[in-house]
């Protein structure tokens, strides 16, 4: 089992482009997660999603949009890409809302 | 709202010598703990969670903490780190039928020679 992947890895935007990040599971959690960590501020719930064809919104969701279209994938999308959207940006899934959350390695986003 | 305060933002120790990460939280109703290690440039990886029962618990690692429901207290401990335990670790709390896990702000841990 891969676990959770996340793709890409790395990227640079210049400010204004649109991207998508892809977050994969293979451990058919219903529970799928988005983060955004910055230095001195831990982790930040961006959206979240209860299960297939469902998302929400977390603390942080100005600026981003996402979809689950299917069970094992929760995309991340920006539309238009703002310099403090630079981040590293994770992907975490858990079988149920309060148990443990799996988390990928992690995209690291600069924009420019 | 819950909040997991982590209150030593870096802490430098010696190889071989014990550690103790400090984690107050707060939350309303029974916590669901958690303690992640983040080695530099990967994802976090658990090292122990607390659900209920037994208030120490013991992760991957050698590491062990301990629920204080009193003090609201969740902190890691290792008798004697090694320097593969160079890392930033968080803690982090949900509750009972939630989902929003709540981190605290991290501590980096330097192990020197």
């Amino acid at each position: 089992n891969a676990g959770v992947t996340q793709t890409p890895k790395f990227r640079v935007l210049k400010t204004g482009q649109s991207m998508t990040l892809l977050c994969a599971q293979d451990m058919n959690h219903e529970y799928m997660y988005w983060y955004r960590q910055d230095p001195g501020m831990g982790l930040r719930l961006i959206h979240y999603s209860v299960g297939e064809g469902t998302t929400a919104k977390g603390e942080v969701p100005d600026g981003y949009n996402v979809s689950r279209l299917k069970k094992q994938n929760f995309l991340l999308g920006l539309e238009s890409a703002a310099p403090s959207q630079t981040s590293v940006y994770f992907c975490a899934s858990s079988r149920q809302g309060s148990d443990t959350q799996y988390f990928g390695p992690g995209t690291r986003l600069t924009v420019l | 709202a819950q909040s997991v305060t982590q209150p030593d933002i870096h802490i430098t120790v010696s190889e071989g010598a014990s550690l103790e990460l400090r984690c107050n939280y707060s939350y309303g109703a029974t916590p669901y703990l958690f303690w992640y290690v983040q080695s530099p440039g990967q994802g976090l990886q658990l090292l122990l969670k607390y659900f209920s029962g037994d208030t120490l618990v013991q992760g991957i690692k050698g590491f062990e903490a301990e629920f204080k429901r009193s003090q609201s207290s969740f902190n890691l401990r290792k008798p004697s780190v090694h320097w593969s335990d160079a890392a930033e670790y968080f803690c982090a709390v949900v509750g009972d039928n939630d989902y929003k896990l709540s981190f605290g702000a991290g501590t980096t841990v330097t192990v020197r020679a």
